[in-house]
């Protein structure tokens, strides 16, 4: 168990539909983060949150809604999906944002989502 | 911009060492990293190393940073079978007064018997 917990592993939704992926962690952390990952695609950053509040959003579509209730939980919202949305999302999370230190990342397994 | 670079796919023999390439462009990073990607796992740090250091050395793990060039690589010694994973480098960015680390899109490492 890496400490960052994700569900649902899978999930198969179609364009209409609307569902959520959720992220916990339990490490303490203050930031907290939703990357895509694509094949043969650098791992893309969507959202980024610290102490709660975003920090980052990077011209991510509006189909894709972050919550970050609180330091521990972190939700993406998912609304009218296209199949190039099919990816591998990861949720991941760190001490915090900024400062000098080397600010590792400890990841999710990640939510397989395939938009039919 | 802030492109990370590397190979998509390497392979080799076990027991042989395995050298994995990549390149950045932003000159501000102060963090390099590599992180490993297991099957059906989320990624997970292997080593990472500071842009004012050459090298690092940890067990069978040896980075090299060559910041004029901007070229990092992992270099693992002995690769074993279980060493088979993507392999991500990444940059800590420090622009814009905000901090996010810049994956590249993973190196696949196949280890034969």
């Amino acid at each position: 168990e890496t400490g960052v917990t994700q569900t649902p592993r899978h999930l198969v939704m179609g364009m209409t539909n609307k569902k959520s992926l959720k992220c916990e962690q339990h490490l303490g952390h203050n930031a907290m983060y939703w990357y895509k990952q694509s094949a043969k695609k650098p791992l893309e950053l969507m959202f980024v949150y610290n102490f709660k509040e975003q920090t980052e959003n990077n011209s991510v579509p509006s189909r894709f809604s972050p919550e970050c209730p609180n330091s521990s939980h972190l939700f993406l919202h998912l609304h009218t999906l296209q199949p190039e949305d099919s990816a591998l999302y990861l949720c991941a999370s760190s001490q915090d944002v900024g400062g000098p230190g080397a600010n590792v990342l400890t990841f999710g397994a990640g939510s397989r989502l395939t938009v039919l | 911009g802030e492109d990370v670079e590397q190979s998509l796919f390497l392979s080799v023999r076990e027991g042989d060492s395995s050298v994995i390439n990549c390149t950045y462009t932003d000159s501000s990073s102060t963090y390099l990293y590599w992180y490993k990607q297991e099957p059906g796992a989320g990624l997970q740090l292997l080593t990472y190393i500071f842009s004012n250091m050459d090298m690092k050395q940890d067990q069978r793990l040896t980075v090299l940073l060559n910041k004029k060039d901007k070229h990092l690589s992992l270099r693992i010694a002995d690769t074993q079978t279980g060493d088979s994973a993507i392999y991500f480098c990444a940059e800590k960015d420090v622009k814009w007064g905000g901090f996010k680390t810049i994956f590249g899109a993973g190196t696949r490492l196949f280890v034969k018997a």
